[in-house]
This record gives structure tokens, C-alpha cells and sequence, in this order.
């Protein structure tokens, strides 16, 4: 089976353009995540949908940030207008949640990120 | 907030050395997991320990969780090359229907040969 997929892998962009990053999640999974990775803060959860509704995007930095899930096998993450302090690696990671505890201890799959550097 | 701390933040050793890096909260999590990120790609899980004082290993890994549920500890028996990498532990709460994982910082591990 396919992981996570996302798109681009990398992405040089200036100041002030509209960004957009895209997740394809495993087939399956009903738990779709958006992290952001920085040395300084590591990982941080930027927003989370459950069956393509957000449930939790207490994490979104500001208003320039909205994701959208418009179905089970898509997610966009857009930044309008990016700035430089955007630079960073951003993730997304699925999961499932069948098993004990609601599935709440099952792994989270990532993708191999998008590395996003905005000049 | 619940925080997650690990140490150390990195760690640089030559292969066949033993190596233990810690996971410490002042928070009870129920249930702590471990993921391993190599350069260019996204963490992937190693392992979930769920009960006070659970001892887990994964041939050369071996993951403890702490008897109050606050703590972890990995231990890699002779290390090799191919245990580098970025070392994250992440917890998991009781609260309702809260997928949040709460992410430490994580250990750099650097095997050299």
C-alpha cells in the first residue's frame, strides 16, 4: 500500500505569494494531521480533521494559514501571503482509529514532508 | 500545558557503544510512543508502550515506560550506523476524543563508523 503522499517536495518561493501544499492520506485512515517542523520548536500540530472535518486547528499560527480536507483521500495546506518566518518542513501524517482506547494509540503515518523556504 | 522533555539533545558515539536517551514529563500520559526520523523523510514508529512500568524491545531497542506513567527511556545495545537519526517521543492523553499527540524535541543520534 501507498503512504502518505505529499506534494511538492520542495518549495522556493518569495515573500508575499500564496503557497499551497498537498496530502494524499493511506486509504482507509479517518484521521488526517498537519505538523510544521523547526529546529528551534520541533514538531508542532498545526490543525487535525477527523472524517474531512476540521476538528482542532488551535495550532494554526494566524490568519494567512487555512487547510481544507474536501474529501477522504485529499488535504490542502495554503499560506496567503507566506513570509519568511513560514520557512520550514511541513508534514502530514494519517492514522486510523479502530483498536482499544478508540484507536487512540495507533501510529500516526507521515509523509516525507515539504520543505518550504519562503526568500 | 504538558510538555515532554528529552535528553540529552544530541548524541554522537561510535558504533558498538550502548546509548540510553530519556523522555521526562511532569504530566501522566496513557501511553507514551517512539519515532525514529532519518534525514528527508517523516518519523516512523517504533514502538508503543501503554502500562506503568511496560518493558518493550525491538531486537537491539529496548523501551521502558515509567512505573507513574510520567517517564520513558530507550536504550540501543551496540549501536550501528543505522540506528542514526532524530529520536521522538510523543504521549497521548485520556482527554475525550483528543488525537493530539504531545511531541518532545526529540535526541539526534550520530553512529559513526
Amino acid at each position: 500500500d501507498a503512504g502518505v503522499i505529499q506534494s511538492p517536495r520542495h518549495e522556493v518561493t518569495e515573500m508575499g505569494q500564496e503557497v499551497t501544499l498537498r496530502c494524499k492520506p493511506i486509504s482507509g485512515h479517518d484521521y488526517l494531521f498537519w505538523y510544521r517542523q523547526t529546529m528551534m520548536r520541533g514538531l508542532e500540530l498545526l490543525i487535525y480533521f477527523n472524517n474531512n472535518v476540521p476538528i482542532d486547528d488551535s495550532g494554526m499560527p494566524e490568519d494567512r494559514f487555512s487547510a481544507k480536507m474536501p474529501n477522504a483521500s485529499f488535504s490542502t495546506l495554503k499560506i496567503q501571503p507566506s513570509e519568511p518566518r513560514d520557512s520550514a518542513v511541513y508534514f502530514c501524517a494519517s492514522s486510523f482509529s479502530r483498536g482499544g482506547m478508540g484507536g487512540r494509540n495507533q501510529p500516526q503515518h507521515f509523509g516525507d514532508g515539504t520543505r518550504l523556504s519562503i526568500l | 500545558t504538558q510538555l515532554l522533555e528529552q535528553s540529552p539533545q544530541f548524541l554522537s558515539i561510535q558504533e558498538g557503544e550502548n546509548l540510553t536517551v530519556y523522555c521526562n514529563s511532569s504530566s501522566v500520559f496513557s501511553s507514551l510512543q517512539w519515532y525514529r526520523q532519518e534525514p528527508g523523510e517523516g518519523p516512523v514508529l517504533l514502538v508503543t508502550v501503554v502500562t506503568g512500568g511496560e518493558v518493550k524491545k525491538l531486537k537491539r531497542l529496548t523501551f521502558q515506560f515509567g512505573d507513574a506513567r510520567k517517564d520513558s527511556s530507550l536504550h540501543i545495545t551496540a549501536a550501528q550506523p543505522g540506528d542514526t537519526g532524530l529520536y521522538l517521543c510523543a504521549g497521548t492523553t485520556n482527554a475525550g476524543n483528543n488525537r493530539k499527540l504531545i511531541w518532545g524535541l526529540g535526541t539526534s543520534l550520530a553512529v559513526n563508523p
